[in-house]
């Protein structure tokens, strides 16, 4: 059973920092990798997908890795703003059209 | 773009009443999705739908529940009886058959139980 955790659950930094996110999966035999935002009581943004061939993917200041046989990918946040506030969830499907299995999060703030 | 959206935005129910959730997914996608997220909770996975029946769903789907695709662009999630536990950020999403079988998700229905 597929069991996704995301690590830290939290994180406050000054603006400007850059920043890891960390998420982790249990069964490597996963379709994709998925980052989204969540903002507080709103839905669910989508910022990278990540194919299960691919390393890596760029959206502006984000870039997301992957590395499926260590059960990992990172979010890299570069040159924090305060708008960057919300909670980041990575989420991942066992193969093409089956759920996604979600992890808890991590709440991030960016102080002015 | 194309998006998927859900109506309503938030509905307020009485224990033990009916509630229908209204989601279109996007126009040319096949496959369907219920989730949920309690509040402060992680998103959960309820029911998958495709080719008009249940391709897969979650012990939380229980008889409560039921999903309708009634007119070929509506993707209902119906709950018969709700409890006060059924209080949750429902989402609806959709995925095609492209490379990515991305699922595109909609904005949710808060669904409020008193």
């Amino acid at each position: 059973k597929q069991e996704v955790t995301q690590i830290p659950a939290a994180l406050s930094v000054p603006e400007g920092e850059n920043l890891v996110l960390n998420c982790s999966f249990t069964d490597s035999a996963i379709y994709n990798l998925q980052w989204f935002r969540q903002d507080p009581g709103k839905g669910l943004t989508s910022l990278l997908l990540i194919q299960s061939s691919q390393r890596e993917q760029t959206s502006g200041r984000l870039n997301a890795s992957l590395d499926k046989s260590s059960g990992r990918s990172t979010l890299y946040i570069a040159a924090s703003q305060p708008g960057d506030s919300a909670t980041y969830l990575c989420a991942a499907p066992r193969s093409s059209a089956s759920k996604i299995i979600f992890g808890s999060g991590t709440r991030l703030s960016i102080r002015p | 773009e194309p998006e998927v959206t859900q109506t309503p935005s938030h509905q307020v129910t009485q224990m033990g009443q009916e509630v229908i959730l209204r989601c279109v997914p996007i126009s040319n996608h096949l496959y369907f999705y219920w989730y949920r997220q309690i509040l402060g909770q992680k998103v959960e996975f309820l029911v998958s739908f495709y080719n008009n029946e249940i391709s897969e769903k979650s012990e939380i789907f229980d008889d409560q529940f039921s999903v309708e695709r009634p007119d070929g662009s509506n993707f209902t999630l119906k709950i018969r009886s709700t409890k006060l536990e059924d209080s949750a950020m429902y989402f609806c999403a959709s995925s095609g058959q492209g490379l990515s079988y991305e699922q595109y998700f909609g904005p949710g229905t808060r669904l409020t139980v008193t």
